[in-house]
């Protein structure tokens, strides 16, 4: 098993510009998520996925839209990136079977907005 | 609103010190904690995690924790640390009505050999 997949790795863009985070999980796994993670600040968890065809705001949803495209894929879509929105972006997945559940995480994008 | 205080920002140790890290939540019911822990470079790999039954709770590569439900705690200990635990630790915390979870802001910690 790949675990929790994101692409890419690292980005540039410039402000105004669009970009969408790919995020895949072969775990079969219900819930996703998308933090963001600042210096200093933790992880701030962006927008949920309970379901395949639900999506909740999370903390921090201001400058976002997510596509549950399926039960494995959950992107993360900046339509005019701003230089606030430099960070480290994580995706996560959990599955429902423990009570609480454990999320496993991706290993991130980095992105840089000038 | 659901908190989560880890009130070291910035831990320096020496090879075979003993760790402590403190971790506080604000939410008075019942919660599913967890210390996550980021390798330079790496995403969040889970250490250990608390659902119910004994407090003290065994992770992986040594570490244990510790759940105070009357302190609202569940600090991270390790009785020596190596130099490869050099990383950020993250405490987080999620209560049975929510889905997410909450994380502190993580503490950095460097182990000087």
């Amino acid at each position: 098993n790949a675990g929790v997949t994101q692409t890419p790795k690292f980005q540039v863009l410039k402000t105004g510009q669009s970009m969408t985070l790919q995020c895949a999980q072969d775990m079969n796994h219900n819930s996703m998520y998308w933090y963001r993670q600042d210096p200093g600040m933790g992880l701030r968890l962006i927008y949920y996925s309970a379901s395949e065809g639900t999506t909740d705001k999370g903390e921090v949803p201001n400058g976002y839209n997510v596509s549950r495209l399926n039960k494995r894929e959950f992107s993360l879509r900046l339509e005019s990136a701003a230089p606030s929105q430099t960070s480290v972006y994580f995706c996560a997945s959990r599955g429902e079977g423990a009570v609480g559940g454990t999320q496993y995480f991706g290993p991130g994008t980095r992105l840089l907005v000038l | 609103a659901q908190s989560v205080s880890q009130h070291n920002h910035h831990v320096i140790l020496s090879e075979a010190a003993s760790l402590e890290l403190g971790c506080n939540y604000s939410y008075g019911g019942t919660v599913n904690l967890f210390w996550y822990v980021q390798y330079p470079g790496q995403h969040l790999q889970l250490l250990l995690k608390y659902f119910s039954g004994d407090p003290l709770v065994k992770g992986i590569k040594g570490f244990e924790a510790e759940f105070i439900k009357s302190k609202f705690s569940f600090n991270l200990r390790k009785p020596s640390v190596q130099w490869s635990d050099t990383a950020e630790y993250f405490c987080a915390v999620r209560n049975t009505g929510r889905r997410a979870l909450t994380f502190g802001s993580g503490t950095r910690l460097q182990v000087q050999p």
